[in-house]
C-alpha cells in the first residue's frame, strides 16, 4: 500500500476562496482522522469518522469547515470561504480499530495551506 | 481522556541514551500508552506502544511502572536523526471509539 496520500501537497488560495483538501487513506483502515497543525496551536484534532460515519467533529473551528467520507478510500476537509488564518499544514491518518489496543495511526504528507 | 505532561524540549548528543518521561496521573485502567515521533515537514509516526512494564522494539523502549500513572520513552544512543518531536499519548480510546489527542510534546535536539 502506498500509505495515505494527500493531495495536493501546497496551496496558495486568495482571502473568500474555497479550498477543498483531500485524502486516501489506507485500504481497510476504518478511521480517518483530519487534524490541523500551526506553531501556535500544535496539532489539533479536527474530525474523525469511524466507518465512513463522522464521529466528533468538535475539533472543527467553525462553519466555515466540513468534511465529508463519500466512501472507505475518500475523504475531503473543505474550507469556505478561507481566511489568511486558516494558513496551516492539514494531515490526514487512518488506522485500524483493534478495539483500543495498537492505535497505530498512519499520517499522510500533509498539505501546506496558505491563505493570502 | 487522560491528561498528559511530558518536558517540552531536550537537548542530547549523539551517542547518548535519551529517556523522555511522560506523566499520566488520571490514566485509565483499560487506556493503553503510546509515543509518536515527528520530523520537520512530516506527519507523526507511531513508535511504540504498552500497557505495562516493559516494551521493546527496533527503535525505542517504554518503561511504566506498577502504577501507570507515568511512562518513560528510552531511545538508545541517539543519532543527529532522531532530533525531532515526541508526543505522548494516553486514553485514545474514548467513547468506544478511538481519538488521538496530541499535547504539546517534547522536542528533541540532538547534537554533534
Amino acid at each position: 500500500d502506498a500509505g495515505v496520500i494527500q493531495s495536493p501537497r501546497h496551496e496558495v488560495t486568495e482571502m473568500g476562496q474555497e479550498v477543498t483538501l483531500r485524502c486516501k487513506p489506507i485500504s481497510g483502515h476504518d478511521y480517518l482522522f483530519w487534524y490541523r497543525q500551526t506553531m501556535m496551536r500544535g496539532l489539533e484534532l479536527l474530525i474523525y469518522f469511524n466507518n465512513n460515519v463522522p464521529i466528533d467533529d468538535s475539533g472543527m473551528p467553525e462553519d466555515r469547515f466540513s468534511a465529508k467520507m463519500p466512501n472507505a478510500s475518500f475523504s475531503t476537509l473543505k474550507i469556505q470561504p478561507s481566511e489568511p488564518r486558516d494558513s496551516a499544514v492539514y494531515f490526514c491518518a487512518s488506522s485500524f480499530d483493534r478495539g483500543g489496543m495498537n492505535t497505530e495511526a498512519f499520517f499522510g504528507q500533509g498539505t501546506r495551506l496558505t491563505v493570502v | 481522556l487522560a491528561k498528559t505532561t511530558q518536558p517540552i524540549s531536550m537537548d542530547s548528543y549523539e551517542g547518548q541514551e535519551v529517556n523522555i518521561t511522560c506523566s499520566h496521573n488520571n490514566i485509565a485502567t483499560n487506556d493503553y500508552i503510546t509515543w509518536y515521533q515527528q520530523f520537520p515537514s512530516q506527519g507523526p509516526r507511531f513508535i511504540i506502544q504498552g500497557y505495562k512494564t516493559k516494551v521493546t522494539n527496533e527503535v525505542a523502549s517504554l518503561f511504566i511502572p506498577a502504577d501507570r500513572k507515568s511512562s518513560t520513552l528510552s531511545l538508545p544512543r541517539v543519532s543527529l536523526s532522531d532530533t525531532a518531536v515526541y508526543y505522548c499519548l494516553v486514553g485514545v480510546f474514548s467513547g468506544g471509539y478511538n481519538k488521538l489527542i496530541f499535547g504539546a510534546g517534547t522536542r528533541l535536539a540532538v547534537h554533534p
